[in-house]
């Protein structure tokens, strides 16, 4: 069975400091892994992906991923805080095969303080 | 990019009354739909999974009579919530995944919240 983990229901960073958002993953067989956003109300918003290749994923709003198969990890990474980088940030998994879908994580509250 | 719309975006209706939610793939054939449900602050929830012209499967817990899902063309699919209850009220969310260079990526709606009185 597919499962995701985000440890920390809330991260806190001052704009301009670097952020961390940590997911952990469980798959039976080789994962595709996804970070997605969401403002209040609103649906959810791509930012990056790992299917396969560089372990390394630059997405969207200067967002990237390192995807570390020794840690079934893909933490969500970005170098300098927004205050617009605030949201409810989802990570998720499904494995390679045909027909499955996305299962996320509970989700981590970003909040950037100016 | 591949785009998903909902409709309505937003519902109210009495308990005891049906709701039905659109989904669309407006420029590509969704050769899989996904309808997730999202309480306040919560993740998104697997609610089941429908491929075109075939019955959907549903996750565990979620009632097939009570959510009912239609896949009948490649960009449409439909979720009736059949005689709403107040215990219903929720953010559904729709997902799309296409074929080709597509199929790996599932494109998601806007979302549609649904407040039953």
């Amino acid at each position: 069975a597919q499962s995701v983990a985000q440890p920390e229901d809330q991260v806190n960073v001052a704009e301009g400091n670097p952020l961390t958002v940590k997911c952990t993953y469980s798959v039976s067989g080789n994962p595709y892994l996804f970070w997605y956003v969401q403002y209040p109300n609103r649906g959810l918003q791509f930012l990056l992906k790992y299917i396969t290749g560089d372990n390394l994923v630059k997405g969207s709003y200067g967002f990237e991923a390192e995807f570390n198969k020794s840690q079934t990890s893909f933490h969500l990474k970005k170098p300098s805080a927004l205050v617009s980088d605030s949201a409810l940030y989802f990570c998720a998994v499904r494995d390679n095969q045909a027909g499955t879908a996305l299962i996320f994580g509970k989700g981590t509250t970003l909040s950037v303080s100016s | 990019g591949a785009v998903v719309s909902q409709h309505p975006s937003r519902v109210i209706c009495k308990s005891g009354t049906s709701v039905k939610i659109e989904c669309r793939s407006l420029d590509f054939q969704a050769t899989t739909m996904f309808w997730y449900r999202q309480f306040p602050k919560q993740s998104l929830m697997l609610m089941a999974t429908s491929n075109e012209g075939s019955k959907a499967t549903y996750e565990q817990g979620v009632e097939k009579d009570k959510f009912l899902i239609n896949h009948a063309s490649l960009t449409l699919s439909t979720l009736t919530v059949t005689s709403a209850h107040p215990e219903d009220s929720s953010f559904y969310i729709c997902s799309a995944r296409g074929s080709g260079r597509s199929y790996n990526e599932q494109f998601f709606g806007p979302g549609t919240r649904l407040t039953v009185l």
